[in-house]
């Protein structure tokens, strides 16, 4: 069994959704979450940062962390086509760390 | 320019072969990655840097060596390629404050025949 679960989708969805990108992870040391977006052909880059649990919001998008059911969301609001990418979660126990990566979530966003 | 270039962006080559994949940064980041990206497995980290006179095995290292030439470049060898390790490679940077990767390349496509 993988330490980070993410289900592949593809997910697609219409213009203007509310989107929600999930992980489930198996490790309850972990504390330090992030989400990274990948564009077809580029390199992941970093989204969103959270430590522990509680919620982060950053103009669209809002990281959840809740770690009594080991499961991390992250929401996208009015979501557009440039949206669509590949959602990467990724987890550590402690800062500094090695993270582990889950192997990432397709969203398509239909205009 | 992109902050982060790796070269080639693609490579075919065959068993046995030795391949080295550069990374060079204008980030200015004294802390540099390489990970490996296989479908269905996510990233993979195989060495890393916190400085020049600092290497670090990550999780997959066999097979791999790496080289830290100055702050900017950070080059991965493959000295007897094998075909299992065709798969996408990435370098990546972070600054002193952050120890997770924050800056990637777009990646080298590796194809070992």
């Amino acid at each position: 069994q993988k330490e980070v679960e993410q289900d592949p989708g593809p997910l697609s969805v219409p213009e203007g959704a509310i989107v929600s990108l999930n992980c489930t992870y198996s490790n309850s040391a972990f504390q330090y979450f992030m989400w990274y977006r990948q564009y077809s052909r580029k390199g992941p880059e970093l989204l969103m940062y959270t430590y522990s649990s509680g919620n982060k919001e950053d103009g669209r998008f809002t990281a959840q962390v809740d770690k009594s059911s080991k499961y991390i969301s992250l929401f996208i609001r009015d979501s557009q086509p440039s949206d669509s990418a590949t959602y990467l979660c990724a987890m550590s126990a402690v800062y500094g760390n090695k993270l582990v990566f889950g192997a990432g979530t397709i969203l398509r966003v239909k205009s | 320019d992109a902050d982060v270039t790796q070269t080639p962006r693609n490579r075919i080559t065959k068993t046995g072969k030795r391949i080295m994949l550069e990374c060079s940064q204008t980030k200015g980041h004294d802390r540099m990655y390489w990970y490996r990206q296989d479908p269905g497995l996510g990233l993979q980290l195989i060495y890393y840097s916190f400085d020049v006179k600092d290497i670090n095995k990550g999780e997959i290292s066999d097979g791999y060596s790496v080289s830290r030439q100055a702050q900017a470049k950070f080059s991965l060898s493959l000295e007897s390629a094998i075909p299992n390790q065709t798969a996408l490679y990435f370098c990546a940077t972070s600054d002193l404050f952050s120890n997770q990767p924050q800056h990637f390349g777009d990646g080298t496509r590796l194809s070992i025949l």
